[in-house]
């Protein structure tokens, strides 16, 4: 158990539909990282969230955002549904900003079935 | 931005030494090279980080020669529980806002009895 939570586990929704994927950091952990995992794209970064800051952006689409809480919790808000938005989503925590000087902790996961 | 490149598969016996190397030619100078492993249903698990020459902890070795254009993991007497995927993430050096991290596509390690 790395003690970052991710919910809901599995996600079941509709082409064009929104939904919220939220992360809760291991405690002291101040960074939190989405990535998105599929058989064809691998492992993507999307985004870095650093005490309440965005901190640096991948390949994150544009109908995909996020936020960090002043509680240090992260949601990703994923709109406009399409078929291949369909992955495993993860989310990491870090205690700095930098995760070149320390490991990144990952969740489970949620995994997304757009059907 | 770095492309990291691995081989998509290997196979090792059991007691065997393994290295999956990983090349990632467009390194930035402030780039760290981490290793992380994954199991099925898991999210993946750090292994090991490194700058540049030879990192060393209880489970691996990291490998990087000075040009930095590539690392190799050494994981040392495998056993059948280190069948798992393992993945180089090239980044981490940032300037501004724009740092990114980049995985490779993963090599998966079958560890044969």
């Amino acid at each position: 158990d790395s003690g970052v939570t991710q919910t809901p586990k599995h996600l079941i929704t509709a082409t064009g539909q929104r939904v919220t994927l939220r992360c809760s950091p291991r405690s002291g952990d101040l960074s939190v990282y989405w990535y998105q995992q599929s058989l064809d794209q691998g492992l993507q970064f999307l985004i870095q969230y650093y005490n309440g800051e965005e901190r640096a952006k991948g390949n994150i689409l544009e109908r995909f955002s996020a936020q960090q809480f002043p509680d240090l919790h992260s949601e990703l808000n994923l709109s406009s549904l399409e078929l291949g938005d369909s992955a495993l989503y993860f989310c990491a925590s870090s205690v700095v900003d930098k995760p070149t000087y320390n490991e990144q902790f990952f969740g489970p996961g949620t995994r997304l079935t757009v059907l | 931005l770095a492309k990291t490149t691995q081989p998509i598969s290997m196979d090792s016996y059991e007691g065997q030494e393994v290295n999956i190397t990983c090349s990632h030619n467009n390194i930035a100078t402030n780039d760290y090279i981490t290793w992380y492993q994954q199991f099925p249903s898991q999210g993946p698990r750090f292994i090991i980080q490194g700058y540049k020459t030879k990192v060393t902890n209880e489970v691996a070795s990291l490998f990087i020669p000075a040009d930095r254009k590539s690392s190799t993991l050494s994981l040392p007497r495998v056993s059948l529980s280190d069948t798992a995927v393992y993945y180089c993430l090239v980044g981490g050096g940032y300037s501004g806002n724009t740092g990114k991290l980049i995985f490779g596509q993963g090599t998966t390690l079958q560890v044969k009895p």
